[in-house]
């Protein structure tokens, strides 16, 4: 079964808006990470947020983590054509140190 | 740099027919995973490896077998294909810390 769920499946924006996605998830979590995926292509990792954490950044990214709510969010700012992809987020539980349990994804659609 | 290669890319099976899947790594990894992903939803987990010699079941391993003879390795079988197997299957790979993923572009494979 899957750990995590975006929300929402689907999002389109104007390019230069920010886009913000969504994830819940079930059980405690040593981290979490999120992913994009172009079409076509593999998943790229993203960013990775550890439970003892409640924020990052990288570059236009902002990653959440809010473990009483057990939910994640992404902030993408200014957003690009580019940034056209499907995002996962995926959980690390705390009892395995090695497996990630992805989320069904939300897909971004940036217009130009 | 080439990082994680799957072979093929893509391949056409008839129901019944077998095939094994390729994944290479070049990063030194000692964990090795293999995924599914079929249409709007995540990926996963079928086997994976936490070195050389090893493997265990993942989340949907039924019609799978797995061997991980060479640390740079991860070979998946399918002995008896099915149509249900249908799928793009992504292969990926880790380091003992971190556990980051790294991603092989992905194999799509069609069973008629």
């Amino acid at each position: 079964s899957q750990q995590g769920e975006e929300d929402p499946q689907a999002l389109s924006i104007q390019e230069g808006e920010n886009a913000t996605m969504n994830c819940s998830y079930k059980t405690s979590i040593n981290n979490l990470q999120w992913y994009r995926q172009n079409s076509g292509r593999g998943l790229v990792h993203l960013i990775l947020i550890r439970s003892n954490e409640r924020e990052k950044h990288s570059g236009r990214l902002r990653v959440t983590l809010d473990t009483s709510k057990k939910s994640s969010s992404l902030l993408i700012t200014a957003s690009r054509a580019a940034d056209t992809a499907s995002y996962f987020c995926a959980t690390v539980r705390g009892d395995s140190s090695y497996k990630l349990i992805f989320g069904s994804g939300t897909r971004l659609l940036v217009r130009p | 740099n080439a990082g994680v290669t799957q072979t093929p890319k893509f391949r056409v099976l008839k129901t019944g027919q077998s095939m094994t899947l390729l994944c290479a790594q070049d990063m030194n990894h000692e964990y090795m995973y293999w995924y599914r992903q079929d249409p709007g939803m995540g990926l996963r987990l079928i086997h994976y490896s936490v070195g050389e010699g090893t493997t265990a079941k993942g989340e949907v391993p039924d019609g799978y077998n797995v061997s991980r003879l060479k640390k740079q390795n991860f070979l998946l079988g399918l002995e008896s294909a099915a149509p249900s197997q249908t799928s793009v299957y992504f292969c990926a790979s880790s380091s003992l810390e971190g556990n980051i993923q790294y991603f092989g572009a992905g194999t799509r494979l069609s069973v008629l």
